[in-house]
C-alpha cells in the first residue's frame, strides 16, 4: 500500500544552518506529494507541494523536488532561521485523495 | 476567512461518555477527513468522506463513526470513549482529487480519563 517515510528526528540546528529532511514514498501509479508544517500548538499548514515527476515546491525559502526515479521529496532550506522551528510532514496522494502522511520531524533552530 | 472549523477545542471524557465532533468548511470542498495525531505515530486517517453522501473508513476507524451531514459538515462520533482516544483530532477538507490541497482545521484536544 501507499506509505511515506520520514527520516528520524528530532533535529536541532543553529540559525542560518542548511536543512536537509528526507523522505521516500511507496506508491502504485504517480501521487502528489506534500510537505506540512505544523507550528507549536496549531493545525498543519501547506508549505508546498509538487504534482508530476521533476517539478519543483518552493515557499519561504524552502524547496523539495519531486524524484520519480529514487521515489523521493527531500526538504531543502538554505539558511534556517528561529522562526522555522516546527514539526514537518511529508505527505502523497494518490488516485482516491487520501492524504497518507510520514511520522513527522521536529526541527529546533537556537539563536 | 473561516476556511475549516471544529469544534469543540478542548474536552475531557470520561471513559465510557459519548460526544460528537463537529466540523464544518465554507470552501465548498468534496472531500472532508478526520484524523488524529498522537506523539510519534504522525497524523492517521480515522475516516474520510470523498463526496456528499459517501463515506468510507481510513486506517484507524475503530471506536468512531461519522456522518457527513451535508457538503459542509462532516462530525465524527465517539460511542464510547476510551483512554486509546485521547488524541488530537484534526477535521480537513479538500476540492478532491490527487493533487489538490487538503486544509486542517485547528484540531480538537481530547483527553478521556
Amino acid at each position: 500500500g501507499d506509505s511515506v517515510t520520514q527520516m528520524e528526528g528530532p533535529v536541532t540546528l543553529s540559525e542560518e544552518a542548511f536543512l536537509t529532511i528526507n523522505c521516500t514514498y511507496t506508491a502504485t501509479g504517480y501521487p502528489s506529494l506534500f510537505w506540512y508544517v505544523q507550528y507549536p500548538g496549531e493545525g498543519l499548514q501547506l508549505l508546498l507541494k509538487a504534482t508530476k515527476a521533476d517539478d519543483k515546491g518552493s515557499n519561504k525559502g524552502f524547496e523539495a523536488t519531486y524524484r520519480k526515479e529514487t521515489t523521493s521529496f527531500h526538504l531543502e532550506k538554505g539558511s534556517v532561521q528561529v522562526s522555522d522551528s516546527a514539526v514537518y510532514f511529508c505527505a502523497m496522494t494518490g488516485a482516491n485523495s487520501k492524504l497518507t502522511f510520514g511520522k513527522g520531524i521536529t526541527l529546533s533552530v537556537r539563536p | 476567512n473561516a476556511g475549516v472549523t471544529q469544534t469543540p477545542k478542548f474536552q475531557v471524557l470520561k471513559t465510557g461518555q459519548s460526544m460528537t465532533l463537529q466540523c464544518a468548511q465554507d470552501m465548498n470542498h468534496n472531500s472532508m477527513y478526520w484524523y488524529r495525531q498522537d506523539p510519534g505515530m504522525g497524523l492517521r486517517l480515522i475516516y474520510y468522506s470523498a463526496s456528499e453522501g459517501t463515506t468510507d473508513k481510513g486506517e484507524v476507524p475503530n471506536g468512531y463513526n461519522v456522518s457527513r451531514l451535508n457538503k459542509r459538515e462532516f462530525s465524527l462520533r465517539l460511542e464510547s470513549a476510551a483512554p486509546s482516544q485521547t488524541s488530537v483530532y484534526f477535521c480537513a477538507s479538500s476540492p478532491g482529487g490527487s493533487g489538490n490541497t487538503i486544509y486542517f482545521g485547528e484540531g480538537s484536544w481530547l483527553t478521556v480519563v
